[in-house]
């Protein structure tokens, strides 16, 4: 079966500090990959997404980027991050072809 | 563009009394829709989803109906429990072919349910 980890669950970051959020998905391969960001009171906001390795699209021009290392490897990175990047990030993946988006437990992110 | 519209809450309502959540969308071709659930501190959970025009979507006691005449896809629960709580989320993606899908959400819906 199709599992999706994402990691840290919790992170704590002072401002001007970089960042890397990891997902990984096992059990499938050449999925599509996505970033969501729910910041408070926002609801979600797609940041990034990855239709293959080195292929990556970025919906909202901010100090964030997105890379793909590998097929089912997705990280989210900052090199200095801002008060304004706290929030509730979440990787999901989907199927090509299909409807279902599977997602992560999500990082919660506060910049201190 | 895409976009979803739905009531913005909070809801609050008893144990056992009737739910309904609306929701809208703007869609330029032929979108799926989808609600997803999202328990506290959880990541989204796929509630249900409707494929086509006339389409029920139905899980858990929750449906939704695809209403293409009113654009409309809203969630309705005959009886609600205390486990429903959460937040609920309208969802979008088009019909637009290619191996991409993006999903566009509403805002989310927060429901409280008391015993």
């Amino acid at each position: 079966s199709q599992t999706i980890h994402q990691w840290p669950a919790t992170l704590v970051q002072p401002v001007g500090s970089p960042l890397s959020l990891e997902c990984t998905v096992e059990g499938t391969s050449n999925p599509n990959l996505y970033w969501y960001r729910q910041a408070a009171g926002r609801g979600l906001q797609l940041l990034f997404y990855s239709v293959g390795i080195g292929q990556i699209s970025s919906e909202v021009p901010q100090n964030l980027s997105a890379s793909r290392p590998q097929d089912r490897q997705f990280i989210l990175s900052s090199k200095k991050l801002l008060l304004s990047d706290s929030g509730f990030y979440l990787c999901a993946w989907m199927k090509r072809d299909s409807w279902g988006y599977t997602f992560g437990s999500g990082t919660r992110l506060t910049v201190v | 563009g895409n976009s979803v519209t739905q009531m913005e809450g909070p809801v609050t309502l008893s144990e056992e009394a009737f739910l309904t959540i609306n929701c809208t969308y703007t869609a330029t071709g032929y979108p799926s829709l989808f609600w997803y659930v999202q328990y506290p501190g959880e990541g989204l959970q796929l509630l249900l989803k409707a494929t086509k025009a006339d389409d029920k979507g139905s899980n858990k006691g929750f449906e939704a109906t695809y209403r293409k005449e009113t654009t409309s896809f809203h969630l309705e629960k005959g009886s609600v429990q205390v486990s429903d709580s959460a937040v609920y989320f309208c969802a979008l993606t088009e019909n637009s072919g290619g191996s991409n899908y993006k999903l566009t959400f509403g805002k989310g819906t927060l429901l409280t349910v008391n015993p």
